[in-house]
């Protein structure tokens, strides 16, 4: 079956510091991968998906590449800020499952001023 | 173009009542997804539908829960005689008609279901 394992949390940065979060995946076919954020107190808001191998989905910073060789689709951001203080989830969906989004466990992330 | 809703935002049940969630998909949407996150816990899928059909529910309990998506008006999420372990978020996301399964899922703010 499909899963997603992410990094373990909580995670503690300073502002301006690089985040990386790593995101491993198992899955039939060929999965969609996206990185989904949520707010404290709020829903998932998509933050940048890959469909396919070698695809690097970015947004507000945040870039993250679609490795097949690795199953990997690990989070990274150069400088991070205070508002970006929130729960990140990998996600997969599979051309072979009835879409069903796949989660990650969530990893929160807390930037200090 | 509004987003998901979703209503009530927080609910309290005791024991043995039952709770509904309701979700009104994105204008234009016509597949419905409905995933419950238990605390400190990532999303899990519960059900896929689509107008006055349930596509997939594999990952509903096989008691207390039901859901439906009619031909007017929201998609409920129904739960029947409620126990403390159904206290959790429940999200709700639509994608639109014609989309393919790997397309995105657009997310509403969830319910906050606790029972006390």
């Amino acid at each position: 079956g499909n899963s997603v394992t992410q990094m373990e949390g909580p995670v503690t940065l300073s502002e301006e510091a690089f985040l990386t979060i790593n995101c491993t995946y198992t899955a039939t076919g060929y999965p969609s991968l996206f990185w989904y954020v949520q707010y404290p107190g709020e829903g998932l808001q998509l933050l940048l998906k890959a469909t396919k191998a070698d695809d690097k989905g970015s947004n507000k910073g945040f870039e993250a590449t679609y490795r097949k060789e690795t199953t990997s689709f690990h989070l990274e951001k150069g400088s991070v800020q205070v508002s970006d203080s929130a729960v990140y989830f990998c996600a997969l969906i599979s051309s072979g499952s009835a879409r069903q989004l796949t989660f990650g466990s969530g990893t929160q992330l807390t930037v200090l001023p | 173009n509004a987003g998901v809703m979703q209503n009530p935002r927080h609910l309290v049940r005791r024991r043995g009542q039952e709770a509904r969630l309701r979700c009104s998909p994105m204008k234009g949407h016509s597949h419905v997804y409905w995933y419950r996150q238990l605390p400190e816990e990532g999303l899990k899928f519960m059900v896929y539908l689509q107008k006055e059909n349930i596509i997939d529910e594999s990952g509903m309990p096989k008691e207390r829960f039901s859901a439906e998506f009619p031909k007017e008006g929201p998609s409920i999420l129904r739960i029947q005689q409620v126990v403390r372990g159904d206290s959790a978020a429940y999200f709700c996301a639509s994608s639109p008609q014609g989309a393919k399964s790997t397309d995105t899922q657009y997310f509403g703010p969830g319910t906050r279901l606790t029972v006390l």
